[in-house]
């Protein structure tokens, strides 16, 4: 099936720095990407989509100026969290949008998210 | 808005029964996709079933089996036969046809007990 990851898995950083989460899908090309959200115990909260080429889409309350989402390449997304407070902390997703090589439908595949904790 | 709930925080079941989740959503919208998904304690969401709108017959995949029914916009999972391996979080989900926008329910915490 297709594969979507992240880097990194685990990041701790100091309040005041800046933080750049990455998302590849490996093995196809994605249409769209999506970045979402979980505190722990709940669910996902989409955060934005983007395209390639073109500029993110953030859902109300999400502060774009904050989270910079660059989609560069058809397999490559980035979340860079500037400026990070330890309210930023929470576990981050990418989902990737696209069909499945073998042969499968169209649908999201996962990252396997990345836990952020900002001292 | 496209909304979706789940119930149901917390269920468990005995290893080898049957344990049905419940999901329930809101549209005015006739073409879209239902979706259950599994998150393990390692937090990877994976898919477990899929169901088309437009589909009347129910999506099974192995030992899950959803029940699906449009009008009363319910769409419930059934678990046949739980492994320990079942104990997660699941999550119902909901897809505009044509749309990137995916809503997921609050969530249920499934545990499987031995």
């Amino acid at each position: 099936g297709a594969v979507v990851s992240q880097h990194p898995s685990r990041v701790i950083c100091k309040s005041g720095t800046s933080v750049k989460i990455e998302c590849r899908s490996l093995d196809f090309q994605a249409t769209t990407m999506f970045w979402y959200r979980q505190f722990p115990k709940k669910s996902l909260m989409l955060m934005a989509t983007s395209n390639e080429g073109s500029k993110a889409t953030y859902e109300q309350g999400v502060e774009k100026d904050k989270f910079l989402i660059n989609h560069a390449s058809l397999t490559l997304s980035t979340l860079t969290v500037t400026s990070a407070h330890p309210e930023d902390s929470s576990f981050y997703i990418c989902s990737a949008r696209g069909r499945d090589p073998s042969g499968g439908l169209d649908e999201q595949f996962f990252g396997p998210g990345t836990r952020l904790t900002v001292l | 808005a496209q909304t979706v709930t789940q119930s149901q925080p917390e269920m468990s079941v005995q290893e080898a029964e049957t344990v049905t989740l419940s999901c329930t959503y809101d549209t005015s919208e006739s073409n879209y996709y239902l979706f259950w998904y599994k998150q393990p304690p390692s937090r990877q969401m994976i898919l477990v079933i899929r169901q088309e709108a437009y589909k009347q017959q129910n999506a099974t995949e192995n030992r899950f089996s959803v029940n699906f029914q449009k009008a009363a916009k319910s769409f419930s999972l059934k678990i046949s036969d739980s492994q320990l391996g079942d104990t997660a979080m699941y999550f119902c989900a909901f897809n505009l046809y044509n749309n990137n926008d995916m809503r997921f329910g609050a969530g249920t915490r499934l545990t499987v007990k031995p």
